[in-house]
């Protein structure tokens, strides 16, 4: 059984253009969270996705950052217009559905680094 | 989310074991006490986590203070791969799907 995957690994960006990040959960998750790590700082939460339906955004930026977890395929972050502070390595997590204390399970994370 | 409080680093020697701290002196009686790791330029990994009594896994064990206010993580002989950077997080029973709100956490450094 695959552990979560992302990808790229690497993504560098010039200020102004777009990153989409890339999140595929482990097998039969379907609740999948992102976090944010600045350099030198702790992790943060962003947003917390089921499928089709966002259930908590209360971490994410309000502008340039969005977020989705389709039907089919994988979850995306996006960030629009990406400026020199978005430098970040973003982790996602995903959860099986039953469970009040579910633990999450992290992928690699994506390295996000503008120019 | 109530607060934990943990040392920002320790240090060990290996094959030694390892006791590392967290205070959570405004824990409710629905928070469970989890712990995660993170090693140099990975995610997150899940440790171990509990309520009220002692737990054991095949990665460690966790005590709990009775009174709930501080729990203490035991790495019972510590290797190289153990250095990482340990976080105490607590979560509240509900519904399910709550996020992990991590801290500074303890930066555990290894020595051979």
């Amino acid at each position: 059984n695959a552990g979560v995957m992302q990808n790229p690994r690497h993504l560098v960006r010039r200020r102004g253009q777009e990153a989409r990040l890339r999140c595929s959960p482990m097998k039969g998750h379907s609740h999948v969270y992102w976090y944010r790590q600045l350099p030198e700082e702790g992790l943060k939460f962003m947003v917390y996705l089921q499928k089709e339906n966002i259930i908590d955004e209360s971490g994410m930026p309000k502008e340039r950052f969005s977020a989705e977890f389709p039907k089919e395929g994988p979850s995306i972050l996006r960030i629009q217009q990406v400026v020199r502070g978005d430098s970040a390595a973003y982790f996602c997590a995903s959860s099986p559905p039953a469970g009040l204390q579910e633990t999450q399970y992290f992928g690699p994370g994506t390295r996000l680094l503008v120019l | 989310d109530a607060k934990t409080t943990q040392p920002n680093s320790m240090e060990s020697n290996e094959e030694e074991p390892v006791h590392l701290p967290c205070n959570h002196s405004t824990i409710s009686g629905t928070d469970y006490i989890h712990w995660y790791r993170q090693l140099p330029s990975q995610g997150p990994e899940y440790v171990i986590h509990g309520l009220t009594s002692n737990v054991n896994n095949r990665m460690a064990s966790l005590a709990i203070a009775e009174d709930r206010k501080s729990s203490t993580l035991i790495l019972h002989r510590a290797t190289l791969r153990d250095a990482a950077v340990y976080y105490c997080i607590l979560r509240r029973v509900e519904t399910s799907g709550s996020r992990l709100t991590f801290g500074e956490g303890t930066q555990l450094t290894v020595n051979p």
